[in-house]
């Protein structure tokens, strides 16, 4: 298996623009989650879906952070507008079942200028 | 409140050392226990399950105690390669009363030569 598919690895952008991260799940996963890590806050749990529905989102920090999986192998994670504040490296993650082990991508590093 | 807590080190040790990490969690019902390491620059990958009567994978021991919850870590014969960050995993009920897992901050081993 070719395991959790993130792109693009890096991204550098400008203040205010549009920002889409993508992740392709293990095949047969049921959950997948979008993870943030900085080096003051550490792994800090975005969203989960399960089975493409939006669990949980109460991890997302504000109105412009969205994300949406519309099939079993497709999620993105968009921030509009981008802040400088919203760099960091960005993971998703898939797993069979809930509370269970989790394999992630190699994740995005995003820096907003 | 969520809580998984680790000393973030780092921790130096020469090779063929024995090292141990604690961690404490804040969740007395928490059920599922887990270290995950992360490589500089990398993602996460899981190290190690923890299970109630501990148990070992080679040169790493994990253990948890329940009463006191913790969990903890042990590396014996350190190699150069063991140089990375320790995570300690843990479900927890997050603010929105969804349990998810719960990833520490990490604690940096760096084994010298």
């Amino acid at each position: 298996d070719a395991g959790v598919i993130q792109s693009p690895r890096h991204e550098v952008t400008e203040m205010g623009q549009e920002v889409t991260l993508r992740c392709k799940p293990i095949s047969g996963h049921d959950y997948l989650f979008w993870y943030r890590q900085t080096m003051m806050r550490g792994l800090e749990l975005l969203i989960y879906f399960n089975n493409n529905v939006p669990i949980d989102d109460s991890g997302m920090p504000e109105d412009r952070f969205s994300a949406k999986m519309p099939n079993a192998s497709f999620s993105t994670l968009k921030i509009q507008p981008s802040e400088p504040r919203d760099s960091a490296v960005y993971f998703c993650a898939s797993s069979v079942g809930w509370i269970n082990i989790q394999y992630f991508g190699a994740g995005t590093r995003l820096s907003v200028l | 409140r969520k809580e998984v807590e680790q000393d973030p080190g780092p921790f130096n040790v020469p090779e063929g050392a024995t090292v141990a990490f604690n961690c404490t969690y804040s969740n007395s019902a928490s059920q599922s226990f887990f270290w995950y390491r992360q490589d500089c620059r990398k993602e996460p990958k899981l190290l190690m399950s923890v299970y109630s009567s501990g148990n070992e994978d080679g040169r790493f021991t994990a253990q948890l105690n329940r009463a006191s919850q913790y969990i903890s870590l042990l590396i014996r014969d350190s190699k150069l390669s063991d140089s990375a960050t320790y995570l300690c995993v843990v479900n927890e009920r997050g603010n929105s009363g969804y349990s998810t897992l719960t990833f520490g901050k990490g604690t940096m081993l760096l084994v010298s030569p």
